[in-house]
Parts: C-alpha cells; sequence; structure tokens
C-alpha cells in the first residue's frame, strides 16, 4: 500500500542528546513537510521540500534540522538546541503537479517525542 | 501574518444532531481551504476541501459554507454520529504556494451516544 511511514512511533530524548525521526514514502511524492502539533495549537511547520537536495524553513526551524537526500526520505533532527521538544511530530507529502493548482497533504501517523 | 482562527476550540453534540465549526482567515490571496480530521494516535486525513469560487460543498453527511466577503467559512457534519469524534482542523492556502498549508488550531468533537 502507498503511504508515509513514521518510525518510530514512541521517542524518548535525554537532555543534550539529539534524535532523528524517520519519514520514509511511497507515493512518488515531490514534497514533504514536518509540522509539529501541540494540544491547542494545531499543526504549525518546521521544514519542508519541494526537492530533492533543496529545503526551506516553515514558523518554527530553531533547534531543528533535515536533510532531503532522497525523494521518499525527509529525516527531523531534533537537536539539543530546542528546549522544549515535547510534542507529537507530524510528517505529510504531496505532489507537485499543476502547481496552478493545490494538491492534498498525506500525513504518517506521527512520532511522539519525550523528554526523560 | 497568515493566520487562520478557529472555533470552538471543543464541542459536545449529541448523536443525530448537528455538528458546525467555524474558521476564518485573514489572508485574501487564500484560494484553497480543506479541512482535515484527526483520530487520536494518528495523522490527519483530508475530509473535503473548496475553493472561493463556489459558497457551498457537500459530500455525504459533511458540508463545507464559504462567504467570501467575511473571510470565513464553516464546516457542517449532518446527523453527527459516534465515530465522528475526533480533532478537526481548518487549513488555507495560496496555489502555487510552496509552503502550502496554514492550518487553525483545531476542535475536538465528542459525539454522545
Amino acid at each position: 500500500d502507498g503511504g508515509i511511514t513514521q518510525s518510530p512511533k514512541y521517542l524518548f530524548r535525554k537532555e543534550g542528546q539529539n534524535v532523528t525521526l524517520s519519514c520514509e514514502q511511497n507515493l512518488n511524492h515531490d514534497a514533504m513537510y514536518w509540522y509539529r502539533q501541540d494540544p491547542g495549537q494545531g499543526l504549525r511547520l518546521i521544514y519542508y521540500s519541494q526537492i530533492v537536495n533543496d529545503f526551506q524553513k516553515g514558523d518554527i526551524a530553531e533547534g531543528y534540522s533535515v536533510s532531503r537526500e532522497k525523494k521518499e526520505s525527509f529525516p527531523l533532527t531534533v537537536t539539543s538546541a530546542q528546549k522544549n521538544p515535547t510534542a507529537f511530530y507530524l510528517c505529510a507529502s504531496s505532489s507537485n503537479q499543476g502547481r496552478s493548482s493545490n494538491q492534498p497533504q498525506h500525513f504518517g501517523d506521527g512520532t511522539r517525542l519525550s523528554i526523560l | 501574518q497568515q493566520q487562520v482562527k478557529q472555533s470552538p476550540q471543543s464541542l459536545i453534540v449529541q448523536k443525530g444532531g448537528i455538528s458546525i465549526i467555524n474558521c476564518a482567515y485573514e489572508n485574501t490571496a487564500f484560494d484553497y481551504f480543506p479541512w482535515y480530521q484527526q483520530f487520536p494516535g494518528k495523522g490527519p486525513a483530508l475530509l473535503i476541501a473548496i475553493r472561493p469560487d463556489v459558497s457551498e460543498k457537500k459530500e455525504g453527511r459533511f458540508t463545507i459554507s464559504f462567504n467570501k466577503s467575511a473571510k470565513q467559512f464553516s464546516l457542517h457534519i449532518m446527523d453527527s454520529q459516534p465515530g465522528d469524534s475526533a480533532t478537526y482542523f481548518c487549513a488555507a492556502s495560496i496555489s502555487g504556494s510552496a509552503r502550502q498549508l496554514t492550518f487553525g488550531s483545531g476542535t475536538q468533537l465528542t459525539v454522545l451516544p
């Protein structure tokens, strides 16, 4: 089945530690996104990538980093500089076909990150 | 700043009732307005979407009403069922914009049996 796979489902981070969240898609989508979800705040955009080897900061990029070496993969690293990393992280992808129209975003089932 | 304001934060409806969630936006360049449904522990899934050239779109029990002059749009769930209990997000985007969606803060809907 085509879709987006996020792993792990639950992740724990120690103080001062970097952790990497995985996002893989087999939908052949060009665009990929990372969102952070906190209770009562909806989804906030961390980083997005429209094409391999290119990505842009979203609204809350500080303390995060990404890479886009393959079309299928868009890993997110939560660095020790992110002082409040406890949240639900969602990865999404969409087709870039027809730039004049909007293509729906497909989401993975998220990774819940907690601080030990 | 691009913002989408959503209300109410939570909503409790009896089975068979109508659930109504409202959103308002500021940026008149927005031209695509989707609604997403999210169940606990899952990612959001696209429910229904509308463009500003129509005032209403209906898919089954779900209807989007759009008021361009007021810069508001709403989701109506007719004959609400316990299985509709979820968090609903409105969103908005600009065609051709690389960053895509700006989300509302979400509404937690509970449909009582």
